[in-house]
Protein backbone atom coordinates (compact mmCIF):
# COMPACT_ATOMS: atom_id res chain seq x y z
CA UNK A 1 0.00 0.00 0.00
CA UNK A 2 1.14 3.17 -0.59
CA UNK A 3 1.95 5.88 1.89
CA UNK A 4 3.08 9.25 2.92
CA UNK A 5 4.71 10.63 6.05
CA UNK A 6 5.85 14.48 6.42
CA UNK A 7 7.72 16.03 8.85
CA UNK A 8 7.76 17.68 10.82
CA UNK A 9 4.12 18.65 11.56
CA UNK A 10 4.29 22.28 12.27
CA UNK A 11 7.27 24.41 12.01
CA UNK A 12 7.13 28.07 12.83
CA UNK A 13 10.05 30.16 11.15
CA UNK A 14 11.23 33.86 11.76
CA UNK A 15 10.95 35.82 8.80
CA UNK A 16 14.27 35.00 6.64
CA UNK A 17 15.06 31.75 8.34
CA UNK A 18 15.19 29.20 5.73
CA UNK A 19 14.58 25.57 6.11
CA UNK A 20 13.49 22.39 4.64
CA UNK A 21 10.49 20.02 4.76
CA UNK A 22 10.65 16.50 4.49
CA UNK A 23 8.26 13.75 2.29
CA UNK A 24 8.84 10.12 2.74
CA UNK A 25 6.87 7.92 0.45
CA UNK A 26 6.81 4.30 -0.06
CA UNK A 27 5.08 3.14 -3.64
CA UNK A 28 4.65 0.64 -6.03
CA UNK A 29 6.00 2.32 -9.06
CA UNK A 30 6.18 6.26 -8.82
CA UNK A 31 4.26 8.12 -11.05
CA UNK A 32 4.72 11.42 -9.87
CA UNK A 33 5.31 12.98 -6.69
CA UNK A 34 2.97 16.34 -5.94
CA UNK A 35 3.19 19.06 -3.59
CA UNK A 36 0.55 21.27 -2.82
CA UNK A 37 0.23 24.35 -1.06
CA UNK A 38 -3.41 24.76 1.16
CA UNK A 39 -4.36 28.06 2.68
CA UNK A 40 -7.22 27.51 5.27
CA UNK A 41 -10.38 27.33 3.80
CA UNK A 42 -9.12 26.63 0.22
CA UNK A 43 -8.39 23.99 -1.80
CA UNK A 44 -4.89 22.75 -2.23
CA UNK A 45 -2.87 25.00 -4.75
CA UNK A 46 -0.37 22.77 -7.30
CA UNK A 47 3.15 23.42 -6.74
CA UNK A 48 5.45 21.14 -8.25
CA UNK A 49 5.46 17.93 -9.79
CA UNK A 50 8.44 15.60 -9.99
CA UNK A 51 9.15 12.17 -11.77
CA UNK A 52 12.59 10.86 -10.78
CA UNK A 53 15.46 10.70 -8.89
CA UNK A 54 17.52 13.70 -8.70
CA UNK A 55 14.80 16.09 -10.20
CA UNK A 56 14.82 19.39 -8.54
CA UNK A 57 11.93 21.78 -9.38
CA UNK A 58 12.29 25.74 -8.17
CA UNK A 59 9.56 28.68 -8.05
CA UNK A 60 9.98 31.78 -6.50
CA UNK A 61 11.52 31.15 -2.38
CA UNK A 62 10.57 27.11 -3.17
CA UNK A 63 13.13 24.25 -4.70
CA UNK A 64 11.35 20.22 -4.01
CA UNK A 65 14.09 17.51 -4.83
CA UNK A 66 13.37 13.89 -4.99
CA UNK A 67 15.23 10.99 -4.32
CA UNK A 68 14.00 7.45 -4.50
CA UNK A 69 12.52 7.52 -0.76
CA UNK A 70 12.38 11.03 0.02
CA UNK A 71 11.50 14.43 -1.05
CA UNK A 72 12.15 18.03 0.62
CA UNK A 73 10.65 21.17 -0.40
CA UNK A 74 13.10 24.04 0.40
CA UNK A 75 11.81 27.39 1.92
CA UNK A 76 14.78 29.96 1.68
CA UNK A 77 14.01 32.96 3.13
CA UNK A 78 10.53 32.56 3.52
CA UNK A 79 7.74 35.49 4.29
CA UNK A 80 4.82 35.77 6.40
CA UNK A 81 3.11 35.28 3.08
CA UNK A 82 4.41 31.56 2.46
CA UNK A 83 2.64 30.71 6.17
CA UNK A 84 0.17 27.34 4.50
CA UNK A 85 0.05 23.74 4.82
CA UNK A 86 2.23 21.92 2.45
CA UNK A 87 1.16 18.51 1.25
CA UNK A 88 3.10 15.75 -0.39
CA UNK A 89 1.47 13.33 -2.66
CA UNK A 90 2.28 10.43 -4.68
CA UNK A 91 0.56 8.16 -7.49
CA UNK A 92 1.57 5.02 -7.88
CA UNK A 93 1.34 2.79 -11.34
CA UNK A 94 -1.93 1.85 -12.83
CA UNK A 95 -5.00 3.17 -14.86
CA UNK A 96 -6.02 5.74 -11.73
CA UNK A 97 -5.19 9.03 -11.53
CA UNK A 98 -5.06 8.59 -7.44
CA UNK A 99 -3.30 10.43 -5.18
CA UNK A 100 -1.96 9.58 -1.90
CA UNK A 101 -1.43 12.52 0.06
CA UNK A 102 0.69 13.00 4.00
CA UNK A 103 -1.17 14.45 6.78
CA UNK A 104 0.25 18.06 5.77
CA UNK A 105 2.52 20.42 7.00
CA UNK A 106 1.77 23.63 8.67
CA UNK A 107 4.10 26.66 8.52
CA UNK A 108 3.95 29.82 10.02
CA UNK A 109 6.41 32.03 9.28
CA UNK A 110 6.36 35.34 12.07
CA UNK A 111 7.70 38.70 10.41
CA UNK B 1 -9.50 31.14 -17.23
CA UNK B 2 -11.93 29.83 -14.41
CA UNK B 3 -10.32 27.15 -12.23
CA UNK B 4 -12.10 24.03 -10.84
CA UNK B 5 -15.96 24.69 -9.20
CA UNK B 6 -17.86 23.35 -6.45
CA UNK B 7 -21.17 23.80 -5.35
CA UNK B 8 -22.80 23.96 -2.52
CA UNK B 9 -19.61 25.79 -0.57
CA UNK B 10 -21.07 25.30 2.63
CA UNK B 11 -24.37 22.43 3.31
CA UNK B 12 -25.61 21.40 7.07
CA UNK B 13 -27.24 18.08 6.78
CA UNK B 14 -28.50 15.48 9.43
CA UNK B 15 -27.81 12.03 10.00
CA UNK B 16 -29.79 9.67 7.72
CA UNK B 17 -30.06 12.21 5.30
CA UNK B 18 -28.57 12.42 1.14
CA UNK B 19 -26.68 15.00 -0.42
CA UNK B 20 -25.50 15.85 -3.75
CA UNK B 21 -22.31 17.82 -4.12
CA UNK B 22 -21.26 19.07 -7.74
CA UNK B 23 -18.40 20.12 -9.29
CA UNK B 24 -17.04 21.55 -12.91
CA UNK B 25 -13.39 21.19 -13.89
CA UNK B 26 -11.50 23.44 -15.89
CA UNK B 27 -12.03 24.06 -19.15
CA UNK B 28 -10.84 21.14 -21.74
CA UNK B 29 -10.46 18.97 -18.85
CA UNK B 30 -11.76 15.53 -19.00
CA UNK B 31 -10.67 13.66 -15.59
CA UNK B 32 -12.39 14.54 -12.41
CA UNK B 33 -11.48 12.92 -8.91
CA UNK B 34 -13.11 13.30 -5.65
CA UNK B 35 -11.38 13.90 -2.15
CA UNK B 36 -12.64 13.99 1.96
CA UNK B 37 -10.72 15.83 3.88
CA UNK B 38 -11.62 15.33 8.16
CA UNK B 39 -9.94 18.16 9.75
CA UNK B 40 -6.00 18.34 10.41
CA UNK B 41 -5.54 15.43 7.76
CA UNK B 42 -4.26 15.10 4.03
CA UNK B 43 -7.11 14.46 1.23
CA UNK B 44 -7.98 11.05 0.74
CA UNK B 45 -9.43 9.57 -2.54
CA UNK B 46 -13.23 9.06 -3.57
CA UNK B 47 -13.62 8.29 -6.76
CA UNK B 48 -11.76 9.51 -10.40
CA UNK B 49 -14.05 9.18 -13.19
CA UNK B 50 -12.95 9.92 -17.18
CA UNK B 51 -14.87 10.14 -20.12
CA UNK B 52 -17.68 9.65 -17.92
CA UNK B 53 -16.13 5.91 -16.85
CA UNK B 54 -15.17 5.21 -13.17
CA UNK B 55 -11.02 4.83 -13.65
CA UNK B 56 -10.70 4.43 -9.79
CA UNK B 57 -12.22 3.77 -6.48
CA UNK B 58 -11.14 4.37 -2.65
CA UNK B 59 -11.75 2.86 0.38
CA UNK B 60 -15.38 4.38 1.05
CA UNK B 61 -18.33 2.92 1.74
CA UNK B 62 -21.00 2.19 -1.10
CA UNK B 63 -23.11 5.01 0.27
CA UNK B 64 -20.71 7.23 -1.72
CA UNK B 65 -21.43 7.18 -5.43
CA UNK B 66 -20.42 9.50 -8.78
CA UNK B 67 -21.05 10.19 -12.04
CA UNK B 68 -19.60 12.08 -14.39
CA UNK B 69 -21.60 13.79 -17.64
CA UNK B 70 -21.11 14.58 -21.02
CA UNK B 71 -19.93 18.17 -20.60
CA UNK B 72 -17.26 16.50 -17.86
CA UNK B 73 -18.88 17.84 -14.95
CA UNK B 74 -19.38 15.49 -12.06
CA UNK B 75 -21.21 14.42 -9.10
CA UNK B 76 -20.88 13.16 -5.45
CA UNK B 77 -23.59 11.78 -3.99
CA UNK B 78 -23.70 10.26 -0.11
CA UNK B 79 -26.53 8.49 1.49
CA UNK B 80 -27.74 7.88 4.77
CA UNK B 81 -24.99 10.34 6.54
CA UNK B 82 -23.02 9.50 9.19
CA UNK B 83 -21.75 12.03 11.68
CA UNK B 84 -18.15 10.83 10.48
CA UNK B 85 -19.10 12.28 7.09
CA UNK B 86 -18.30 15.88 8.08
CA UNK B 87 -15.25 16.95 6.15
CA UNK B 88 -14.32 19.02 3.30
CA UNK B 89 -15.18 17.75 0.17
CA UNK B 90 -12.83 18.33 -2.63
CA UNK B 91 -12.82 17.74 -6.47
CA UNK B 92 -10.04 17.85 -8.59
CA UNK B 93 -9.79 18.24 -12.48
CA UNK B 94 -6.71 17.07 -14.73
CA UNK B 95 -6.52 16.67 -18.47
CA UNK B 96 -6.84 12.86 -19.12
CA UNK B 97 -6.49 9.63 -17.58
CA UNK B 98 -2.88 8.36 -16.85
CA UNK B 99 0.45 9.65 -17.00
CA UNK B 100 1.77 12.32 -14.18
CA UNK B 101 -0.36 15.16 -15.15
CA UNK B 102 -1.16 17.38 -11.81
CA UNK B 103 -4.47 17.58 -10.45
CA UNK B 104 -6.10 20.79 -9.97
CA UNK B 105 -8.48 21.32 -7.29
CA UNK B 106 -11.42 23.84 -6.33
CA UNK B 107 -12.25 24.92 -2.94
CA UNK B 108 -14.26 22.14 -2.02
CA UNK B 109 -18.09 21.65 0.02
CA UNK B 110 -18.02 22.27 3.57
CA UNK B 111 -20.10 19.43 4.77
CA UNK B 112 -21.87 19.33 8.31
CA UNK B 113 -23.72 16.82 9.78
CA UNK B 114 -25.92 17.23 12.84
Amino acid sequence: EDQVTQSPEALRLQEGESSSLNCSYTVSGLRGLFWYRQDPGKGPEFLFTLYSAGEEKEKERLKATLTKKESFLHITAPKPEDSATYLCAVRSQGGSEKLVFGKGMKLTVNP
Amino acid sequence: DAGVTQSPTHLIKTRGQQVTLRCSPISGHKSVSWYQQVLGQGPQFIFQYYEKEERGRGNFPDRFSARQFPNYSSELNVNALLLGDSALYLCASSLGAGGGQPQHFGDGTRLSIL
